[in-house]
């Protein structure tokens, strides 16, 4: 089985273009995490999604940032007029249920966003 | 809200020795998991092993092997025998059993294993 997908592995932008970010989960699972990696630091919550439904945004900054996982096709985490700050590694992660018999989620290898 | 310490940013250990890497977290919850991640230079997250709370028995996975201690919300990670693969940044991480299930992450141990 394939295992969560990220793409692209590296996006570079300039300030104030928008950054897409694409995160395909484990074929089956229905919950995606988005956590975000600044340099030297660990990984930090973002926002919890199911199919067509946001559960938990309270690690998104209010403002920018937005996340959807329709009911068709990846996840997209969306950052507008990005500034360099947001240069960090974004990860996805997935599991089956959010439950505790499916707590562990799996991560994909994450894209680096840099902006220049 | 939780919190996940790890105070030691960076160790050391010699080919074939043992290490272990600390973990200290605060909740008020009383069921929920710990694991221990490893990101090496690719900056994949893999998991190296977890513990359930309500299991007193601490967990282990061939040379890993943890030292869960509830009352001291102490989950530290032993490494036997260490190989230098094993040499990578180390997240410990806890998730509630309530609410949305995110992980919180420590700051992370650099550990490199010298050969």
């Amino acid at each position: 089985n394939a295992g969560v997908m990220q793409n692209p592995r590296h996006l570079v932008r300039r300030r104030g273009q928008e950054a897409r970010l694409r995160c395909s989960p484990v074929k089956g699972h229905s919950h995606v995490y988005w956590y975000r990696q600044l340099p030297e630091e660990g990984l930090k919550f973002m926002v919890y999604l199911q199919k067509e439904n946001i559960i938990d945004e309270s690690g998104m900054p209010k403002e920018r940032f937005s996340a959807e996982f329709p009911k068709e096709g990846p996840s997209i985490l969306r950052i507008q007029q990005v500034v360099r700050g947001d240069s960090a590694a974004y990860f996805c992660a997935s599991s089956p249920q959010g439950g505790p018999s499916g707590h562990e989620q799996y991560f994909g290898p994450g894209t680096r966003l840099t902006v220049t | 809200a939780q919190t996940v310490t790890q105070s030691q940013p960076e160790m050391s250990v010699q080919e074939a020795e043992t290490v272990t890497l600390s973990c200290t977290y605060d909740t008020s919850e009383s069921n929920y998991y710990l694991f221990w991640y490893k990101q090496p230079p690719s900056r994949q997250m893999i998991l190296v092993i977890r513990q359930e709370a309500y299991k007193q028995q601490n967990a282990t996975e061939n040379r890993f092997s943890v030292n869960f201690q509830k009352a001291a919300k102490s989950f530290s990670l032993k490494i036997s025998d260490s190989q230098l693969g094993d040499t990578a940044m180390y997240f410990c991480a806890f998730m509630q059993y309530s609410g949305t299930y995110k992980y919180i992450f420590g700051t992370g141990t650099r550990l490199k294993v010298l050969a």
